[in-house]
């Protein structure tokens, strides 16, 4: 059983056009996260939600847009891609609200090439 | 500077030997400290927490100096499967927010 699912796993498009990313988790987890691994390996936070509000918006570009439908889903849409938003785009949940030791579970990623 | 800060390597060892990474943070605040290890094109996976007292799983020690906001990992004989990127992540209290190293990448050869 997969835990933390992400779809899809490779995305090659064209600069400007829009796309979405979708990851479903079946852990029962309240907090779902998106992180950004770029070219260098460095992995960054996006963003969080929690039980569907969103409580971490780090300085992203606003083209980048989170939705939450409910806790166990968190989809990514990206308008007007560029070239730098090539990346591997991952997802993650946790259950705890930040108590105690958070183990967050990662999805497999999503390669995302931007030509 | 990065918050957390990592000796990218390749550290290239052969099997068997004992390997020990370092990482340092730089907020103070920060209170709470894990390695991660990530596979080639594989995603992030916790590999341990890192307490205060130090703490050991198996052939892995993690050991954590708030002083000298200093963290680390030792691997005692290693195997081939410990060929890996290890992150070091550190998390501030009463925040979700996980901070990640850029990782260190561990070549372990016959």
């Amino acid at each position: 059983d997969t835990a933390v699912s992400q779809t899809p796993k490779y995305l090659v498009t064209q600069m400007g056009n829009d796309k979405s990313i979708k990851c479903e988790q079946n852990l029962g987890h309240d907090t779902m996260y998106w992180y950004k691994q770029d070219s260098k390996k460095f992995l960054k936070i996006m963003f969080s939600y929690n039980n569907k509000e969103l409580i971490i918006n780090e300085t992203v570009p606003n083209r980048f847009s989170p939705k939450s439908p409910d806790k166990a889903h968190l989809n990514l849409h990206i308008n007007s891609l560029e070239l730098g938003d090539s990346a591997v785009y991952f997802c993650a949940s946790s259950q705890d609200r930040g108590a105690g030791v958070d183990t967050q579970y990662f999805g497999p990623g999503t390669r995302l090439t931007v030509l | 500077r990065k918050e957390v800060e990592q000796d990218p390597g390749p550290f290239n060892v052969p099997e068997g030997a004992t390997v020990a990474f370092n990482c340092t943070y730089s907020n103070s605040a920060s209170q709470s400290f894990f390695w991660y290890r990530q596979d080639c094109r594989k995603e992030p996976k916790l590999l341990m927490s890192v307490y205060s007292s130090g703490n050991e799983d198996g052939r892995f020690t993690a050991q954590l100096n708030r002083a000298s906001q200093y963290i680390s990992l030792l691997i005692r004989d290693s195997k081939l499967s410990d060929s890996a990127t290890y992150l070091c992540v550190v998390r501030m209290d009463s925040s979700y927010k996980l901070i990640f190293g850029s990782g260190t990448r561990l070549l372990v050869r016959p």
